[in-house]
């Protein structure tokens, strides 16, 4: 049974582009979340998904962030205008129930914004 | 935000058990407690989450005072492998995990 995925692993922009990371949840999941990691720090919320309902966006940082799952499965966070304050480890995770209790995440992708 | 009180590291010596401590005095009746660990460049992982009673599984014990403004978490044989950032977590259902800065465990050969 493959686990969370996530693509690219790995993403380099120059600062004022815009960008876009997949997460691919495990097949079956209802739920799904997006976390920001700073280097040092643990993982902080962004999003939350119920199936294609996006129920939780209190954690955004701001209006270039935008999240969607529209067909309740894969997910695509994407940032507009990135900065430099963006570069982080973006994390999702996906839970088989609505509460999210136990969540299974994925390896993250490392935003670099020069 | 955060709820939760660790010590920002500890270390261990391999083969014995790692007692990973947490306050969490303002807890409510409805939060969980959860522990989740995070290996360098790898996402957290889930170990173990408990209410009132103490919890085990295949990775830990969870030991939560009768009070529940504190918890243990239990790893009883410590390997390398098991060094680690271990994140202590109160959460009521359908809210958000608020994962702090976690203990650093390092496990000494």
């Amino acid at each position: 049974g493959a686990g969370v995925s996530q693509s690219p692993r790995y993403k380099v922009a120059k600062r004022g582009q815009d960008v876009a990371l997949r997460c691919d949840p495990i097949s079956g999941h209802v739920s799904l979340f997006w976390y920001q990691q700073a280097l040092g720090q643990g993982p902080e919320f962004l999003t939350y998904f119920q199936n294609e309902a996006q129920l939780d966006k209190s954690g955004l940082p701001s209006d270039r962030f935008f999240a969607e799952r529209p067909e309740g499965s894969v997910s695509t966070l994407k940032i507009q205008r990135t900065q430099q304050e963006d570069s982080a480890v973006y994390l999702c995770a996906s839970s088989l129930d609505a509460g999210g209790y136990e969540q299974y995440f994925g390896p993250g992708t490392r935003l670099t914004v020069t | 935000d955060a709820k939760t009180t660790q010590p920002t590291s500890m270390d261990c010596a391999e083969g014995r058990a790692a007692n990973l401590p947490c306050n969490h005095s303002t807890i409510s009746g409805n939060e969980y407690v959860y522990w989740y660990r995070q290996i360098h460049s790898q996402g957290p992982q889930y170990i173990i989450h408990g209410l009132k009673n103490n919890e085990t599984n295949e990775m830990a014990s969870l030991i939560i005072t009768e009070d529940r403004k504190s918890s243990t978490l239990i790893l009883p044989h410590a390997t390398l492998r098991d060094t680690a950032v271990y994140y202590c977590i109160v959460r009521d259902y359908g809210n958000q995990f608020y994962f702090g800065t976690g203990t650093s465990l390092t496990v000494i050969p």
